[in-house]
């Protein structure tokens, strides 16, 4: 089993439509990172964070530690959120293997 | 703006060529990571450096791959020979641990565009 989980693998979606990213862990983590990845590649941080919630314009990251649950939203999605988004969890006490990957999510918004 | 800058963006080779990736880390940054994302495994540690000392490089295959920092302005990444099994995006990331602490995934990384291989 994975220890980084992410749903669905795949999501297609209309424009405007409110959307929802799901990431399991099952491992005690220092913080959780939700990635960006258009096609063409670049990998871009969205969120780091440890606990509760954060919000960066239309984009919302939730984390719930006790459940080992983040959520990743995007609200009124447009066609340029259409990416591959990745949830990452770095793991406490100094471990010196960098951050554990989930598969990605493929998020496409059609106009 | 600060950026991690990989090169090069693509190399198309042949199986048994040496193939050598480079990554100019955010200067001040002191981690640098190296990690390969394939399509069916996804992104996965390759190599992690602090202060140009390797720490974990267990994620690689030892007798094809090697990784250096001849200076903090610089990491390679190199295989040889190189194998279509190779062929993957690789990625290098930056970001600075403090003294006297190790990282914790509470820091933020910096990812550089990536290099793309492909090993015919």
């Amino acid at each position: 089993k994975n220890e980084v989980e992410q749903s669905p693998q795949n999501l297609t979606a209309q424009e405007g439509e409110f959307i929802t990213i799901n990431c399991s862990y099952s491992v005690g983590i220092s913080a959780l990172h939700w990635l960006q990845q258009h096609p063409g590649g670049g990998i871009v941080s969205l969120f780091m964070l440890s606990s509760g919630k954060k919000k960066h314009g239309r984009l919302i990251a939730t984390i719930n530690i006790q459940e080992k649950h983040s959520s990743l939203h995007i609200t009124a999605s447009h066609p340029r959120d259409s990416a591959v988004y990745i949830c990452a969890v770095g793991r406490p006490g100094g471990g010196a293997d960098g951050l554990t990957f989930g598969k990605g999510t493929h998020l496409i918004i059609q106009p | 703006d600060a950026r991690v800058t990989q090169t090069p963006r693509h190399k198309v080779t042949e199986m048994g060529q040496e193939v050598t990736m480079r990554c100019q880390p955010i200067l001040g940054h002191n981690t640098v990571f190296w990690y390969r994302q394939t399509m069916m495994q996804g992104l996965e540690l390759l190599a992690y450096f602090r202060n140009r000392a390797p720490l974990d490089d267990s994620g690689m295959p030892k007798d094809r791959f090697s990784a250096e920092m001849p200076d903090a302005t610089l990491a390679t990444l190199k295989i040889q020979p190189s194998e279509p099994r190779d062929s993957a995006v690789y990625f290098c990331a930056s970001g600075l641990v403090r003294d006297g602490e190790n990282f914790s995934g509470a820091n933020v990384l910096t990812f550089g565009a990536g290099s793309r291989l492909t090993v015919l």
